[in-house]
C-alpha cells in the first residue's frame, strides 16, 4: 500500500520566492496534518484537516503561510513570500479516525531551504 | 514550560546496551502515550502505544507510563546499530481531550557496533 506521498523532497530557493509543498495522504484517511521540524523546535503541528476541513490553524506562524485541501486525496502548504527561517522539514501526516491508537502516518518530509 | 519534556542528546552506546529514553510532561489530561522512531531523513513512524499507567513489552521494546509522576521511558535490550535513530515521545488526551498528539523534540540514538 501507498504511503504518505509528499513533493518536493528537496527545495532549494531564494528569498522572497513563493513555495508550494503538496502532500498526497493516505486513501480512506480523514485527517491531514502539517507539521514543520527544525532542531531547534522540533516537531510542530502547523494544522489540521478533518474530513477536508481546516480545524486548527493555530500554530501556522503568519501570514505567508497558508493550506488547502481541495479534496480528501491531495493537499497544499504555500509560503509566500518565503524567508531564511522558514529552512526547515516540512512533513504531511495523515490518520483515520477508527483507528483506536490514533496513529498518524507521515510522509518522507520536504526539505526547503530558502536561501 | 513546554507541555512535553525531551533531552535531545545525542546518546551515544555500544552494541548490546540497555538504553533507557524519558519523558516528562505536565498535562494531566493526557491518557495515550506512544513512541514514535524517525531515521535519518525519514518521517516518524510508530513504534510504541500505551493507554493510561503500566508497561507493555515488544519485543526488545518496553514502555513504561508513570502517570504519578508525569514521565514516561522507552527501554530497549540489547541495542543494535539498526536502532540508531530519533525517538519521539508523543501523547494525547482521552473522551473529551484532544486527540491531536503533542511530540517532544526527540532524543537522537546511536548505538555503534
Amino acid at each position: 500500500d501507498a504511503g504518505v506521498i509528499q513533493s518536493p523532497r528537496h527545495e532549494v530557493t531564494e528569498m522572497g520566492q513563493e513555495v508550494t509543498l503538496r502532500c498526497k495522504p493516505i486513501s480512506g484517511h480523514n485527517s491531514l496534518f502539517w507539521y514543520r521540524q527544525t532542531m531547534m523546535r522540533g516537531l510542530e503541528l502547523l494544522i489540521y484537516f478533518n474530513n477536508n476541513v481546516p480545524i486548527d490553524d493555530s500554530g501556522m506562524p503568519e501570514d505567508r503561510f497558508s493550506a488547502k485541501m481541495p479534496n480528501a486525496s491531495f493537499s497544499t502548504l504555500k509560503i509566500q513570500p518565503s524567508e531564511p527561517r522558514d529552512s526547515a522539514v516540512y512533513f504531511c501526516a495523515s490518520s483515520s479516525s477508527g483507528l483506536a491508537t490514533g496513529e498518524l502516518f507521515f510522509g518522507e518530509g520536504s526539505r526547503l531551504t530558502v536561501l | 514550560q513546554k507541555e512535553v519534556e525531551q533531552d535531545p542528546g545525542p546518546l551515544s552506546v555500544p552494541e548490546g546496551a540497555i538504553v533507557s529514553l524519558n519523558c516528562t510532561y505536565s498535562n494531566s489530561a493526557f491518557q495515550y502515550f506512544m513512541w514514535y522512531r524517525q531515521y535519518s531523513r525519514k518521517g516518524p513512524e510508530l513504534l510504541m502505544y500505551t493507554y493510561s499507567s503500566g508497561n507493555k513489552e515488544d519485543g526488545r521494546f518496553t514502555a513504561q507510563v508513570d502517570k504519578s509522576s508525569k514521565y514516561i521511558s522507552l527501554f530497549i535490550r540489547d541495542s543494535q546499530p539498526s536502532d540508531s535513530a530519533t525517538y519521539l515521545c508523543a501523547m494525547r488526551g482521552g473522551t473529551g481531550g484532544s486527540y491531536i498528539p503533542t511530540f517532544g523534540r526527540g532524543t537522537s540514538l546511536i548505538v555503534h557496533p
